[in-house]
């Protein structure tokens, strides 16, 4: 069993629709999670980090988080054009100094059709 | 503010070459991390560091490669005696107290 698991894609969303990325993980230990999205050729840009269960909104971005189920998901609601990217899914454990690696999904790829 | 920057973007080397690449991390990061992506697969773990020293090495694949970082900012990652499957993007990302990780620009490295 993967450590992180995406669906990878590809997964097309009418312009102005809403677009649901899932990720489930493994360690019951994570603390935190995190999106990044990716377009091609490029680094990846953290877009929401969400610690607690429940619902953090951040403009057109709400990340959903329950631990109990070992799921965490990113809505994208007015779905642009310019979304169209690989969505990463991280998931961090809580270490002694702190700040401890990312385990990443491989990703969901999501193309926004006009 | 400067993001995570590195060098060179671009690196094409022979194999059985040695190539060393370089991260600046955002001023006042203490923790800083590699990572590789190879072509059309997700991030792969190298390295972390917090200040200068390395508490988890678990990603290096194997002794060809290392890494350090001086003055609790800039890090260096060597690779020795490159193969092929060495060529991959590599990722610097730095962070702070809030656990969030900033990537750099990445490097291409194509080992031919």
């Amino acid at each position: 069993q993967k450590e992180v698991e995406q669906n990878s894609g590809p997964l097309s969303v009418p312009e102005g629709a809403i677009a649901s990325l899932n990720c489930t993980y493994s360690d019951r230990g994570s603390q935190s999670f995190f999106w990044y999205r990716q377009y091609s050729g490029k680094s990846p840009e953290l877009i929401m980090s969400i610690y607690s269960n429940g619902d953090k909104e951040d403009g057109r971005f709400t990340a959903q988080l329950n631990k109990a189920s070992q799921y965490v998901s990113l809505l994208i609601r007015d779905s642009q054009p310019s979304d169209s990217a690989t969505y990463l899914c991280a998931v961090q454990l809580l270490g002694v100094f702190g700040n401890e690696k990312l385990t990443f999904g491989t990703g969901t790829r999501l193309t926004i059709i006009p | 503010g400067a993001g995570v920057s590195q060098s060179p973007s671009n690196k094409v080397t022979e194999k059985g070459k040695d190539v060393e690449l370089r991260c600046d991390p955002i001023s006042g990061h203490t923790a800083l991390y590699w990572y590789r992506q190879r072509l059309g697969q997700g991030l792969e773990f190298l390295i972390y560091f917090q200040g200068n020293s390395a508490p988890d090495k678990s990603g290096l694949p194997s002794d060809r490669f290392s890494a350090e970082r001086t003055g609790g900012s800039v890090s260096t990652l060597t690779i020795q005696r490159t193969q092929q499957e060495d060529s991959a993007v590599y990722l610097c990302a730095s962070g702070e107290h809030t656990y969030e990780q900033y990537f750099g620009p990445g490097t291409r490295l194509t080992v031919t």
